[in-house]
Parts: structure tokens; C-alpha cells; sequence
């Protein structure tokens, strides 16, 4: 089936460094998602985006988040500066049209904050 | 939004039939039923959605009940592959704010 592609797959990163996070989406898709999921836990909602723009965000969605698809390839998921609390799991998602369509995730990008 | 319950695991042996289900009172007549799995060390994939009455593709069975407060993931024959947590997720088509994703059922085949 489709797939989400997600670089890095891993990342160790000291606390106060800026990390990016890299999706490469299913190619005709339109949404993009970002999600998080700290070990253990469930799935969170980050944030959503659209032609161009973020259209919803969670509370999760601190300020030193940020979502861009710069070149029109890659959908980044930046955090500048990282904090402990960062570290986790994060998913991104692709889908043609809005959140009703079917999603498909990335395999993740593990992010560790030290 | 609807909220949904799930029992928090199930086991079940390779070859059996596992029906996982879902409790979803107050979904609303926009609202539709999706379910999603997730295998250690992966994001979630898409396996059925439904509205009413019964949906089935190649890989599961969803049955509704009449009153649409009921659904059930029916996973035939079961394989290790199979072992992941399973996710009900209730939504409209015009909601923005992502999937929720609640704790799931976790399954467990043994060979």
C-alpha cells in the first residue's frame, strides 16, 4: 500500500538543541499530520496541515513547535529549542483528503532528549 | 465527539477468530466508525470503516449494531502477525482536529 516515509528513524539530541523531523507523504496526499506517543501511552494529536497551513493543533503544540513543507517534498516537524519532555515517538500521517479519509502513518522518528 | 470503550486486551491462539468490540453511546448521526492497528515499532494502519449494518474487506469484518452503539472487529484467523493494539475511532468526515486515539485493545496471539 502507500507509504509514509520518516527521517531519521532515531535521534538523541541534547536539551536546547533544535531537532527536525522529516515525513515524506504519500505523493498524491493533501493532508499531513504530525502525532505523538510517548512509550506506553496513547497516540496524541499534534497538528494538522493544508495547503500550506496549519489548520488545527493541539494543546500539545507548544511554541517551539513548528510545521512547514518548505519545497513542496518533505513535511518537517521542527522543535527548536527541545525540552525532556519531547522525547518521544513521533508519527507522521498522510491522507488525500481531510480527517474522514483514511490516514497512513510513517513507521515514526524516536526522538531522545538528554 | 463520541467517546469509545474498548476492553483493554484479549488473547487468542493462531487460527482462531478474535471479535474485538467497541462501545460508542453517544456517536452521532455524523459520525462514522474506523478502525486502526498498531504493531510494535510502527505508526497505525487503516484496516475497516463503517456506518451501519455490516462492512467487510480482506482483511476483517465490522458489524454495527441496529443502533449504531455497538461495533465489532472481527479478525478471522488469526496470525502472530495479528498480535498489535487495536484502535476504534469514532468521527465525522468535516472533524479537523486528527484522529483520537484512546488506549485500545490490546491482542495477543500465541502460536
Amino acid at each position: 500500500g502507500p507509504k509514509v516515509l520518516q527521517i531519521p528513524s532515531h535521534q538523541i539530541i541534547d536539551m536546547g538543541q533544535m531537532v527536525t523531523l522529516n515525513c515524506d507523504p504519500v505523493s498524491n496526499h493533501l493532508y499531513f499530520y504530525w502525532y505523538k506517543q510517548i512509550l506506553g501511552q496513547q497516540m496524541e494529536f499534534l497538528v494538522n496541515f493544508y495547503n500550506g497551513k496549519v489548520m488545527e493543533k493541539s494543546k500539545l503544540f507548544k511554541d517551539q513547535f513548528s510545521v512547514e513543507r518548505p519545497d513542496g517534498s518533505y513535511f518537517t516537524l521542527k522543535i527548536q529549542p527541545t525540552a525532556l519532555e519531547d522525547s518521544a515517538v513521533y508519527f507522521c500521517a498522510s491522507s488525500f483528503w481531510g480527517t474522514g479519509n483514511t490516514l497512513y502513518f510513517g513507521e515514526g522518528s524516536r526522538l531522545i532528549v538528554v | 465527539l463520541a467517546k469509545t470503550t474498548q476492553p483493554p486486551s484479549m488473547e487468542a491462539y493462531e487460527g482462531q477468530e478474535v471479535n474485538v468490540s467497541c462501545s460508542h453511546t453517544n456517536i452521532a448521526t455524523s459520525e462514522y466508525i474506523y478502525w486502526y492497528r498498531q504493531v510494535p515499532h510502527q505508526g497505525p494502519q487503516f484496516i475497516i470503516q463503517g456506518y451501519k449494518d455490516y462492512v467487510v474487506n480482506e482483511v476483517a469484518s465490522l458489524f454495527i449494531s441496529a443502533d449504531r452503539k455497538l461495533s465489532t472487529l472481527s479478525l478471522p484467523w488469526v496470525s502472530l502477525r495479528d498480535a498489535a493494539v487495536y484502535y476504534c475511532i469514532v468521527t465525522d468526515h468535516n472533524y479537523a482536529q486528527g484522529l483520537t486515539f484512546g488506549l485500545g485493545t490490546r491482542v495477543s496471539v500465541f502460536p
